[in-house]
């Protein structure tokens, strides 16, 4: 199946700092990503859908100037997560979807701790 | 609101049985239908995906698609251990919802 990944796997960050994750798509070329959370035991909550070379569309709830995303090209996205604050602590995945009806693959995660 | 409704379980089948996973979904212009599978601490995985009426099959999986009742299943033959984790399905019509998920427990 497609790949994709994301890069770091876990990160410890202090409160109010910045913290920036990257997914990509390593076998195919994905015009959309998209960007989940997962809290503990809850299912994945949509943060936004990122497409290639235009703004992301943000999910009601999800601040945009907090979360930025860039999608500068077509095996990149990244999630830039702002001043982030101890309930910013989740698990991030992103996911790419392979063809217009395919199925998304996710990348593995990215586990967030803020102190 | 777009709903998709699983049993979150945790669902007991012992090893070799079949496990069958449910699941409906809200909107009826959905499309799509995904199963997907998550270990503990990690990322879900693509199992099967379905967008016509009765059974795919792949392996020890199947699938089966009621759009008339909204109804989307998922079947284990000859469950293992190694299949105990969360079931996650999912449909899509211009977004995919996700269910809460169903944990799955497959007894030695």
């Amino acid at each position: 199946g497609a790949v994709v990944s994301q890069h770091p796997s876990w990160v410890i960050c202090k409160s109010g700092t910045s913290v920036k994750i990257e997914c990509r798509s390593l076998d195919f070329q994905a015009t959309t990503m998209f960007w989940y959370r997962q809290f503990p035991k809850q299912s994945l909550m949509l943060m936004a859908t990122s497409n290639e070379g235009s703004k992301a569309t943000y999910e009601q709830g999800v601040e945009k100037d907090k979360f930025l995303i860039n999608h500068a090209s077509l095996t990149l996205s990244t999630l830039t997560v702002t001043s982030a604050h101890p309930e910013d602590s989740s698990f991030y995945i992103c996911s790419a979807r392979l063809g217009l009806a395919g199925g998304k693959y996710f990348g593995p995660g990215t586990r967030l701790t803020v102190t | 609101q777009k709903e998709v409704e699983q049993n979150s379980g945790p669902l007991s089948v012992p090893e070799g049985a079949i496990a069958s996973l449910n699941c409906t979904y809200s909107d009826r212009g959905s499309q799509s239908f995904f199963w997907y599978r998550q270990y503990s601490g990690k990322s879900p995985e693509l199992i099967m995906f379905i967008y016509s009426n009765g059974d795919k099959e792949d392996g020890r999986f199947t699938a089966q698609l009621n759009k008339a009742s909204q109804y989307v299943s998922l079947l284990i033959r000859d469950s293992q251990p190694s299949d105990s984790a969360t079931y996650l399905c999912a449909a899509q019509d211009d977004k995919i919802i996700f269910g809460k998920g169903t944990r799955l427990h497959i007894l030695p």
